[in-house]
């Protein structure tokens, strides 16, 4: 069964902190990993990484994955108070479906 | 711009009460799946399927069902709703094949009473 672990469950940070999210996996066939942000409704995407050791980066968000220690993680720089929310880490293994298996989430509170 | 719609943002419903959730995507998505999210939980799969008339249990589908007549709506149905189904209900779609790049719904909220 394919299974994905976030790390920490939840953050309070300030703003102008930089944090790290951590997010492991076991998965059957290995195609990708995505990264999402969740708000007060539908999860917004933020990357997909398929391969190892190649940073993706927007602005002041970056992520990068570990294919061989199945982990990756998302950093985020100079947090600002719009940086709170959920953030959703998701593999994608199997059959070409497309069936996402997600952690359990991070809650990012950053404080002015 | 490409679209999920949930039919509905909040439902409360009674017990024993059969409940329709409706999600329809226009962007001729071949993939398209039900998920519900509970705190400390992150989402977890329903039920999806790949094709019209085709689907496939997700992790949970104990006490779910879906339909899917038609390629732009998957339907998601508790045939006798429980408290413990009170839940936030989100869909998705994906193309195939896809590594990714599902859009998600607004999700429904569902309160069961």
């Amino acid at each position: 069964e394919d299974k994905v672990v976030q790390s920490p469950l939840s953050l309070v940070v300030h703003e102008g902190d930089t944090v790290t999210l951590n997010c492991s996996y076991e998965v059957t066939n290995f195609r990708s990993l995505l990264w999402y942000k969740q708000e007060k409704k539908a999860p917004t995407f933020l990357f997909m990484l398929t391969s190892s050791g190649i940073e993706k980066k927007s602005g002041r968000l970056s992520s990068i994955l570990d294919k061989k220690e199945l982990f990756s993680i998302l950093n985020i720089t100079a947090t600002q108070t719009g940086d709170s929310a959920v953030y959703l880490c998701a593999v994608v293994g199997g059959t070409s479906y497309g069936k996402l298996t997600f952690g359990q989430g991070t809650i990012l509170t950053v404080h002015p | 711009d490409v679209k999920v719609t949930q039919s509905s943002r909040y439902l409360v419903k009674r017990t024993g009460e059969k409940v329709f959730l409706e999600c329809v995507q226009d962007m001729d998505h071949e993939n398209m799946f039900w998920y519900r999210q509970d705190p400390g939980l992150g989402l977890r799969l329903i039920y999806f399927s790949y094709d019209v008339k085709m689907k496939e249990k997700g992790d949970i589908p104990e006490g779910y069902s879906v339909s899917r007549e038609k390629k732009e709506r998957f339907s998601l149905i508790l045939e006798s709703a429980s408290t413990n189904q009170t839940s936030m209900y989100l869909c998705a779609s994906s193309s195939s094949p896809s590594p990714g790049g599902y859009t998600f719904g607004s999700g429904t909220r569902l309160t069961v009473v």
